[in-house]
């Protein structure tokens, strides 16, 4: 099955500076590929997605790079502000009807005023 | 607006006993999953049903069981609790088909004692 990885585990930045999440998939049949942002207490929800045939998606401070040849793609957020903060997951889905994702293990966001 | 209602927030049982966990979505969703979310491991599928009275196991479905009658309520049980299964559980919902996103609901913090 779909194996996705994600990096790092934990992330402190310092306001107004940019803060980068990477993830890795397994299988090439993966074709949609949405991130995911909880805050405490709360369900994730979806914060930007990206589809197979489109290298990259902007969405203001937000945007997602998707390499299919090496099968990574990435969240950059920039000029990030405090209510930033959050545990960002990547997922990774194979287009089935039912449509189920693979979510990597998340990446604590800490943004420091 | 989508909304996913999990019947409780926070829950507490006794190792042994029938655990009914209810989610009920309003907009119509033909996709529902159920996730269970531990510090580090990110969000693991149990169970997820592309239809009424269809099911298909996820990646740690050992311990659980699903139901869905209706097309708005999908059901988690552990038909005898034990105290690994200790966590947090999501639902979620989305449309059938692969490129949309999930809604989740907030949670139920499940602690069996």
């Amino acid at each position: 099955g779909e194996n996705v990885e994600q990096h790092p585990s934990t992330l402190s930045v310092q306001e107004g500076d940019s803060a980068v999440i990477k993830c890795t998939y397994s299988d090439s049949a993966s074709n949609y590929f949405p991130w995911y942002k909880q805050e405490l207490g709360k369900g994730p929800q979806l914060i930007i997605d990206i589809r197979s045939n489109v290298g990259e998606k902007k969405d203001q401070r937000i945007a997602v790079t998707l390499n299919k040849t090496a099968k990574h793609f990435s969240l950059h957020i920039t000029e990030t502000q405090p209510e930033d903060s959050a545990v960002y997951f990547c997922a990774a889905s194979i287009d089935t009807n039912a449509g189920k994702s693979t979510f990597g293990d998340g990446t604590t966001l800490t943004v420091k005023p | 607006d989508v909304k996913v209602t999990q019947s409780s927030r926070y829950l507490v049982k006794r190792t042994g006993e029938k655990v009914f966990l209810e989610c009920v979505q309003d907009m119509d969703h033909e996709n529902m999953f159920w996730y269970r979310q531990d510090p580090g491991l990110g969000l693991r599928l149990i169970y997820f049903s592309y239809d009424v009275k269809m099911k298909e196991k996820g990646d740690i479905p050992e311990g659980y069981s699903v139901s869905r009658e209706k097309k708005e309520r999908f059901s988690l049980i552990l038909e005898s609790a034990s105290t690994n299964q200790t966590s947090m559980y999501l639902c979620a919902s989305k449309l059938a088909g692969v490129s949309y996103e999930q809604y989740f609901g907030p949670g139920t913090r499940l602690t069996v004692t």
